[in-house]
């Protein structure tokens, strides 16, 4: 069974304070993982797609990797605005997608 | 201009009572997707349509049925709805099949009493 498993479930930082969010996962056959940002009330914003082991993506204060067996999100000196949740989802070969439970981050002024 | 837009925002129901929720994507999609999130903000797709054709159906009560006239357009209607239905349900739509990225609507909150 295809699982995703992400961590920490909450995290909260002082505004610059660089960290990182981790996305397991144990699927049979990767075709891609997704981030998404998730703000309260609204639905999820993709950010970045990576499909092979070794691949990084960055935009602004974020930056995704991949292993084979993981994924992070690393966030560079984080401002209140990167508040949100933060979700990953990977899809298999065979075409199903299964989402993790998410990261909520709480950046302080 | 909404890309993914859904309506309505809010449904505050009773037990038993048949409801449907609307969503349009006006993005040019071949591909849209019911997906329901929980209070624990866990993300489960439902149905996925593509050119109106069911392409995915996942272990979902046959209580809710998706409905999809065209594809900028996916309805879901939900018959006797039960207290475990209450949840966030987001509408998306994606260029084509899994392997795009997904463009959500801003979802709406069922609460079932």
């Amino acid at each position: 069974e295809d699982q995703v498993t992400q961590s920490p479930e909450a995290l909260r930082l002082q505004e610059g304070e660089s960290s990182s969010l981790n996305c397991s996962y144990t699927v049979s056959g990767l075709r891609g993982l997704f981030w998404y940002r998730q703000d309260p009330g609204k639905g999820p914003e993709f950010l970045f797609t990576l499909y092979s082991a070794g691949e990084e993506k960055e935009k602004e204060r974020l930056k995704a990797t991949l292993t084979k067996k993981e994924s992070f999100l690393h966030i560079t000196a984080p401002k209140p605005e990167d508040s949100a949740t933060y979700l990953c989802a990977v899809v298999t070969n065979a075409g199903k997608s299964t989402f993790g439970d998410g990261t909520t981050l709480t950046v302080k002024p | 201009d909404t890309a993914v837009s859904q309506t309505p925002k809010y449904l505050v129901t009773q037990m038993g009572n048949d409801k449907s929720i609307k969503c349009e994507q006006n993005l040019g999609h071949d591909t849209m997707y019911w997906y329901k999130q929980d209070s624990k903000k866990f993300l489960k797709i439902m149905f996925s349509y593509n050119n109106k054709e069911l392409i995915i159906n996942e272990t979902v009560p046959n209580r809710f049925s998706p409905k999809s006239p065209d594809k900028a357009h996916l309805n879901l209607h939900i018959n006797s709805l039960e207290l475990g239905d209450s949840a966030v349900y987001f509408c998306a739509s994606s260029l084509s099949g899994h392997n795009e990225k997904l463009f959500f609507g801003s979802g709406t909150q069922l609460s079932v009493l």
